[in-house]
């Protein structure tokens, strides 16, 4: 089946920092988003990417849709404690027939005041 | 602001009953997901409605597993004769046709013990 490999597994950064994290796959997606779960909760949608090449912003996350449609990267700049989370990239490919998701493991990201 | 409900929150069985979790979507959302999340993973997909119809189902949901969603409103997920490793969170996901692709609101998930 389909994969996607998503690192760093976890980081751990200081308040302020910015952080860089990327989702790869063998396969070719038409569509990227990026998630963020917190404890006990669903995921929630951060950014969605409908092409390739696409740069996407939303507040102090930016999103770019790889040229190759087997990539995508998610930026956090100025991190702030709230950031911590459980970071989730995911791919769709069935051309908007039933929006089916693949997921990445997560990026667990922890932020230090 | 309504979103999508999800309910029991937690539930602790023993192997072999059955368990049933209910979803209430967002009102006007036409589609309707089902995906199970383990420990150190990302959700997978289990199934999908579109109003009452359940158009696809992963290999993951096996014949214990049973989704419905009766009147293209709330939708329920029934484990039979469970097992250790049915433990998991349950996601319910709920999109509308207007918005894009791959925009699913989740509820909060129904976390299953197994025992």
């Amino acid at each position: 089946g389909q994969q996607l490999n998503q690192s760093p597994q976890s980081m751990f950064i200081q308040e302020g920092e910015d952080v860089s994290m990327n989702c790869t796959s063998s396969s070719i997606f038409n569509t990227w988003l990026w998630y963020k779960q917190d404890p006990g909760e669903g995921p929630v949608l951060l950014i969605a990417l409908y092409k390739a090449g696409e740069l996407t912003s939303n507040g102090r996350l930016t999103a770019q849709f790889g040229i190759t449609r087997k990539d995508s990267f998610l930026n956090i700049s100025a991190s702030i404690p709230s950031d911590v989370g459980i970071y989730f990239c995911a791919g769709e490919n069935s051309g908007g027939s039933n929006y089916k998701l693949t997921f990445g493991k997560g990026t667990l990201l922890t932020v230090n005041p | 602001d309504t979103g999508v409900s999800q309910d029991p929150r937690h539930k602790i069985t023993k192997r072999g009953q059955n368990v049933t979790f209910r979803c209430d979507p967002i009102s006007e959302h036409n589609r309707l997901y089902w995906y199970r999340q383990t420990l150190g993973q990302g959700p997978e997909f289990l199934t999908y409605f579109q109003n009452e119809a359940q158009l696809e189902k992963s290999r993951l949901l096996s014949d214990r597993f049973s989704a419905e969603r009766p009147k293209g409103s709330f939708s329920t997920l029934e484990i039979q004769r469970t097992e250790q490793g049915d433990s998991a969170m349950y996601l319910c996901a709920s999109s509308a046709r207007s918005r894009g692709i791959g925009e699913l609101f989740f509820g909060e998930g129904s976390r299953l013990t197994v025992l």
